[in-house]
């Protein structure tokens, strides 16, 4: 079945640093991509998608492509500011209306 | 537009009770589908409800079960509780058409979830 794998965390960062959240994932054919955020005590939040090959989803300074090639969809930001400190989670779907996520990668931005 | 609502948004029971939530869908929103969030699993899908029948089913007992009705709210209900039933339940509603071969695009929308504790 499908699976995703993301970047075990915590990630500790320092403000207006570079950010890059690993994912892979497995499927076979052409699964639709997404990153969902999870600020403490609230629920998730879509924070980008692709679902084709090649796309670029962008949000809010975050950015991701979807390689085909390496099944990857490497979750990316220029400069981290501390209201970035959340969970962040990889997603995939296919088919069915069933999302498959990853483990999640605590991310953490320091003033 | 009004986002997924889900209520009430903690709960404490104890084991052997059962419990109902509630999720209200984006309006115009006809899929629903509940997702358990733990720190040990992770987030893993329960069940997708679409014009009130249940589509797709996770690796869930029987315990855990769901209805929709016809306005799309659902409800799922968890019988005999059990220690380990302790999560975050969070709904998820899209616009989905019908059928599972469907080119999902459709993205699932989030509410702040259910926190339930089982003493």
């Amino acid at each position: 079945g499908n699976s995703v794998t993301q970047m075990e965390g915590p990630v500790t960062l320092s403000e207006e640093a570079f950010l890059t959240i690993n994912c892979t994932y497995t499927a076979t054919g052409y699964p639709s991509l997404f990153w969902y955020v999870q600020y403490p005590g609230e629920g998730l939040q879509l924070l980008l998608k692709a679902t084709k090959a090649d796309d670029k989803g962008s949000n809010k300074g975050f950015e991701a492509t979807y390689r085909k090639e390496t099944t990857s969809f490497h979750l990316e930001k220029g400069s981290v500011q501390v209201s970035d400190s959340a969970v962040y989670f990889c997603a995939i779907i296919q088919g069915a209306q069933k999302l498959v996520f990853g483990q999640g990668t605590r991310l953490t931005i320091n003033p | 537009k009004a986002g997924v609502t889900q209520t009430p948004r903690y709960l404490i029971k104890t084991r052997g009770q059962q419990v109902t939530l509630s999720c209200s869908p984006i309006s115009g929103h006809r899929s629903v589908s509940w997702y358990q969030q733990t720190p040990g699993q992770g987030l893993q899908f329960l069940f997708e409800y679409f014009s009130e029948t249940q589509r797709n089913k996770g690796n869930f007992p029987g315990r855990f079960s769901g209805r929709q009705f016809s306005n799309s709210r659902s409800e799922m209900n968890v019988s005999t509780l059990e220690l380990g039933d302790s999560a975050l339940y969070l709904c998820a509603s899209s616009l989905a058409s019908g059928g599972a071969s469907s080119s999902s695009t459709d993205t699932q929308y989030f509410g702040p979830g259910t926190r339930l504790t089982v003493l």
